[in-house]
């Protein structure tokens, strides 16, 4: 099964401020269909998760332009740009291309 | 509007059987997947497994001796059955159509 690790497992990070977090895969996510099936997921506190993030690097709908997703192969890197209020909650990355799915084991955003 | 909706018992006996449903609206299940994700109490996702839309199945690796997933496309249902639950598998179970939308969940309890 393809392993995700995630860093760092806690964020601590003030309003405003910039934080990326990183998600490294055991084997190359690029699938042979050409696309790289990784997703970012936000879990905000007592709720189901929500995509933000689709195939690296698309924008879910909805979702603010303060959030991206970039990477390739086994490297992936979910930022956001300028952390607001809303966001803390807990992040995971997933992978598709592969059976079974994985999930990262998610990193917790913290607001100073 | 898709949506998806779990139902199923809040306590199962161990040694006993879940049985979960996933009734969805807004979508086609011949033309869509629908996953089985859990969550155990403060921990991270887990994918439990999936059903594509051909009708064919995956399970994760470590449960599939004891998981079978299910349709009726006729009434939009997806079926869980796991056999012999123990404590560990106490958890929110969501339905999801991964990436985009997701259940609530639903509590299950193992617990005699």
């Amino acid at each position: 099964d393809v392993v995700l690790t995630q860093t760092p497992s806690i964020l601590s990070a003030t309003i405003g401020q910039s934080v990326s977090i990183s998600c490294r895969s055991s084997q190359s996510l690029l699938d042979s269909d050409g696309n790289t099936y990784l997703y970012w997921f936000l879990q905000r506190p007592g709720q189901s998760p929500q995509r933000l993030i689709y195939l690296v690097s698309n924008l879910g709908s909805g979702v603010p332009n303060r959030f991206s997703g970039s990477g390739s192969g086994t490297d992936f890197t979910l930022k956001i740009s300028g952390v607001e209020a809303e966001d803390l909650g807990v992040y995971y990355c997933m992978q598709a291309t592969h059976a079974p799915l994985t999930f990262g084991s998610g990193t917790k955003l913290e607001i100073k | 509007q898709v949506q998806l909706k779990e139902s199923g018992p809040g306590l199962v006996q161990p040694s006993q059987t879940l049985s979960l449903t996933c009734t969805v609206s807004g979508f086609s299940l011949t033309s869509n997947s629908v996953h089985w994700v859990r969550q155990p109490p403060g921990k991270g996702l887990e994918w439990v497994g999936a059903i594509w839309s051909g009708g064919s199945t995956d399970y994760n690796s470590a449960l599939k001796s004891r998981l079978s997933i299910s349709r009726d496309t006729s009434k939009s249902q997806v079926f869980l059955k796991m056999n012999s639950l123990q404590t560990e598998d106490t958890a929110i179970y969501f339905c999801t159509r991964i990436p985009g939308n997701w259940g609530q969940g639903v509590m299950v309890t193992v617990s005699s």
